[in-house]
């Protein structure tokens, strides 16, 4: 089973910030948070990863909560291209468990 | 760089019959992985492969095999086709950087119908 919980859907108006939440309450010390996003039936494309510390890369930005046990992915500015399945991920690349994610539409 | 390729993308299958999904990366990975995709839901890790000679099982294992006897190269086999592995299935690759291994790239799926 994941070990994360998303809401199943979420709108946003383009050319808004989009704040996608996650929740990992049994998050163990060494278990990284992955956010990886599915554009219609093509492969899951990397967003963005992070341990402690917040994260901040060119597609998005990651805020991990003290205690770690939730985190938010925000898209500065989404666009119509967004629009995706987002899946937040807790764990290692030995053990990447995917749940549904939180399917994200952007629109105009 | 191809990236991460899969063959054949489309196949359809026959029950008990058998078949080898193939998967290839030119990024010299050290890190490899099988995933599926059932409708409506998020992928789960089949078997996975650390290196070359190397492999593991996942979530879901029961009814595939693979190898990894190159870095390129990580095959997935269905020994007796059944219609319960009707599913999209992703091989991934990552490289390793110091103890870790980081981002992960997907290939582009391979549609797979057992009748």
């Amino acid at each position: 089973d994941a070990k994360t919980t998303q809401p199943p859907s979420m709108d946003c108006a383009e050319g808004r910030a989009a704040n996608l939440p996650c929740n990992h309450s049994t998050i163990s010390g060494n278990e990284y948070v992955y956010w990886y996003r599915q554009i219609h039936s093509q492969g899951p494309q990397y967003i963005i990863h992070g341990l402690k510390n917040n994260e901040t890369n060119e597609m998005a930005s990651l805020i991990i909560t003290e205690d770690r046990k939730s985190s938010t992915l925000i898209l500065p500015h989404a666009t119509l291209r967004d629009t995706a399945v987002y899946y937040c991920i807790v764990g290692n690349n030995n053990d990447m468990r995917f749940g549904a994610g939180t399917r994200l539409t952007v629109k105009p | 760089n191809a990236g991460v390729t899969q063959t054949p993308k489309f196949q359809v299958l026959k029950t008990g019959q058998s078949m080898t999904l193939q998967c290839a990366q030119d990024m010299n990975h050290e890190y490899m992985s099988w995933y599926r995709q059932d409708p409506g839901m998020g992928l789960r890790l089949i078997h996975y492969s650390v290196g070359a000679g190397i492999t593991d099982q996942g979530e879901v294992p029961n009814g595939y095999n693979v190898s990894r006897s190159t870095t390129e190269d990580f095959p997935l086999r269905l020994l007796s086709a059944a219609p319960s592995q009707t599913s999209v299935y992703f091989c991934a690759s990552s490289p390793r950087l110091g103890s870790s291994y980081n981002e992960q790239f997907f290939g582009p799926g391979t549609r797979l119908t057992v009748l």
